[in-house]
C-alpha cells in the first residue's frame, strides 16, 4: 500500500468557493505530514505540517489542514478559494518504519480555480 | 535570501555522457537530500545526507553519486545518462536530523536524456 495517497488528480472549484485537496496515509507509528504546493516551473514550497498536538493545522496563504487519526487522513482545506491557488499540491508523510529520513510524496493533485 | 540555489536550470543530455547537478545552501542546514520528480508520481528520494561526509541512497540511487565534503553543497552525479533519468531534479535541506523541521526545496533541473 502507498504510504500516502492523493486520490484525486484534480480539482476544480470556483473562486470564493471552499476547497479540499484530500490525502490519506498509511503508515504505522506517528506520521509526520505535511502539505506542498508547486507552482508551475518552480520548486515546492511548505504549506503546513502536523507533528502532533492540536488536529487542526493551520498554515500559509490561508490553507489549513486537519489530522484525523480514525480515518487516516489530512485534508487541505481553505474557505474561499483564490484564482492564485491554482497549482500542484503535494501531501508527504514521514515515515516512522524509515527512520523518518526523508519525505515519502504523493502523486500530487493539481488544483484549479475558475474565476 | 538565497535558501538552495540549483544549477543548472535546464540541461540536455546525450544518452552515455556525464553531468553534475549542483546544489547549495546557505542556512547552514545539516541535512540536504536529492528527490526526482516524474509525471504521476509525486518526487522520489535519490541520495540524502545527514552531513558533511556521510551520504546514504534513497529509494530510487542507481545510475546517480552523490558526495557531501562541505556543509553547504550537496552534488548529484550521473555517470552515464540514460533516457530513464529525464526528470525534473530538487534538491532540498532541513536544518538538521530532527525529522519534523521543515524541508525546503531549490527551483529544480530539468533534466532531458536523448
Amino acid at each position: 500500500a502507498q504510504s500516502v495517497a492523493q486520490p484525486e488528480d484534480q480539482v476544480n472549484v470556483a473562486e470564493g468557493n471552499p476547497l479540499t485537496v484530500k490525502c490519506t496515509y498509511s503508515v504505522s507509528g506517528n506520521p509526520y505530514l505535511f502539505w506542498y504546493v508547486q507552482y508551475p516551473n518552480r520548486g515546492l514550497q511548505f504549506l503546513l505540517k502536523y507533528i502532533t498536538g492540536d488536529n487542526l493545522v493551520k498554515g500559509s496563504y490561508g490553507f489549513e489542514a486537519e489530522f484525523n487519526k480514525s480515518q487516516t487522513s489530512f485534508h487541505l482545506k481553505k474557505p474561499s478559494a483564490l484564482v492564485s491557488d491554482s497549482a500542484l499540491y503535494f501531501c508527504a508523510v514521514s515515515r516512522p518504519d524509515t527512520g523518518r529520513r526523508a519525505l515519502t510524496f504523493g502523486s500530487g493533485t493539481r488544483l484549479q480555480v475558475q474565476p | 535570501n538565497a535558501g538552495v540555489t540549483q544549477t543548472p536550470k535546464f540541461q540536455v543530455l546525450k544518452t552515455g555522457q556525464s553531468m553534475t547537478l549542483q546544489c547549495a545552501q546557505d542556512m547552514n542546514h545539516e541535512y540536504m537530500s536529492w528527490y526526482r520528480q516524474d509525471p504521476g508520481m509525486g518526487l522520489r528520494l535519490i541520495h540524502y545526507s545527514v552531513g558533511a561526509g556521510i551520504t546514504d541512497q534513497g529509494e530510487v540511487p542507481n545510475g546517480y553519486n552523490v558526495s557531501r565534503s562541505t556543509t553547504e553543497d550537496f552534488p548529484l552525479r550521473l555517470l552515464s545518462a540514460a533516457p530513464s533519468q529525464t526528470s525534473v531534479y530538487f534538491c532540498a535541506s532541513r536544518a538538521d536530523r530532527t525529522a519534523g523541521n521543515t524541508i525546503y526545496f531549490g527551483e529544480g533541473s530539468w533534466l532531458t536524456v536523448v
